[in-house]
């Protein structure tokens, strides 16, 4: 999994309801990041967070929520404020310490569905 | 700002041609370009980066790329396809010296290859 684990693969929400996907690493990497996947759109930054307890929004963070309270875990929330949640969503990892050099390092994401 | 354009959709070449998909970018200053693959359901893999150096490098799988600074063109090439590399392409970008700023990435190629 190349030390970044992403659960669950598989997602149902229902109308209303908040989920929350998982995302761990063991790599002691700093940064961590959670993109959202649609067809045609590319990849989409949500939530990044450099250091624990500290997270900036991306340029689609409404409707989404993270925490960053441990460095190998970054959580992300989707609201029932996100009203087109159906999506592929990607967390990655990447050290500080050169982070051009490594670029990132993906986990098998989590396809969420609104049921 | 950094943005990356990918200009194709798709790209469909027999088994055997050489391929390339394109990309390309706009950073302030020196970029780091990056490479990534996609398999269905699957997180996006590494191929191949580009800091300072030739301007063609060399990645995974016999890929490379071929990095034009006057062009702002990082085009992904590999001289004899295989159905097998039938997958999403990703470019990504972010400038040298702009601190820890995410990746931006360009909304993928999908490449087929046609036994």
């Amino acid at each position: 999994d190349g030390g970044i684990t992403q659960s669950p693969k598989y997602l149902f929400r229902k109308e209303g309801q908040n989920v929350t996907l998982s995302c761990e690493q063991n790599l002691n990497h700093d940064a961590m990041y959670w993109y959202r996947q649609d067809p045609g759109q590319g990849l989409r930054l949500i939530y990044y967070s450099q250091i624990v307890n500290d997270f900036q929004k991306g340029d689609i963070a409404e409707g989404y929520s993270v925490s960053r309270e441990k460095k190998e875990s970054f959580p992300l929330t989707v609201t029932s404020a996100q009203k087109n949640p159906t999506a592929f969503y990607l967390c990655a990892r990447t050290p500080l310490t050169a982070p051009g050099d490594y670029g990132y390092t993906f986990g098998s994401g989590t396809r969420l569905t609104v049921v | 700002a950094q943005s990356v354009a990918q200009p194709e959709d798709q790209v469909n070449v027999a088994e055997g041609n050489p391929l390339t998909v394109k990309c390309t970018y706009s950073v302030s200053g020196n970029p780091y370009l990056f490479w990534y693959v996609q398999y269905p359901n699957r997180g996006l893999q590494f191929l191949l980066k580009y800091i300072t150096g030739d301007n063609l490098v060399k990645g995974s799988y016999g890929f490379e790329a071929e990095f034009n600074k006057s062009q702002t063109s990082f085009h992904l090439k590999k001289p004899s396809a295989l159905v097998s590399d039938s997958a999403l392409y990703f470019c990504a970008v972010r400038a040298l010296n702009s601190g820890n700023t995410p990746l931006v990435f360009g909304k993928g190629t999908r490449l087929s290859v046609i036994a």
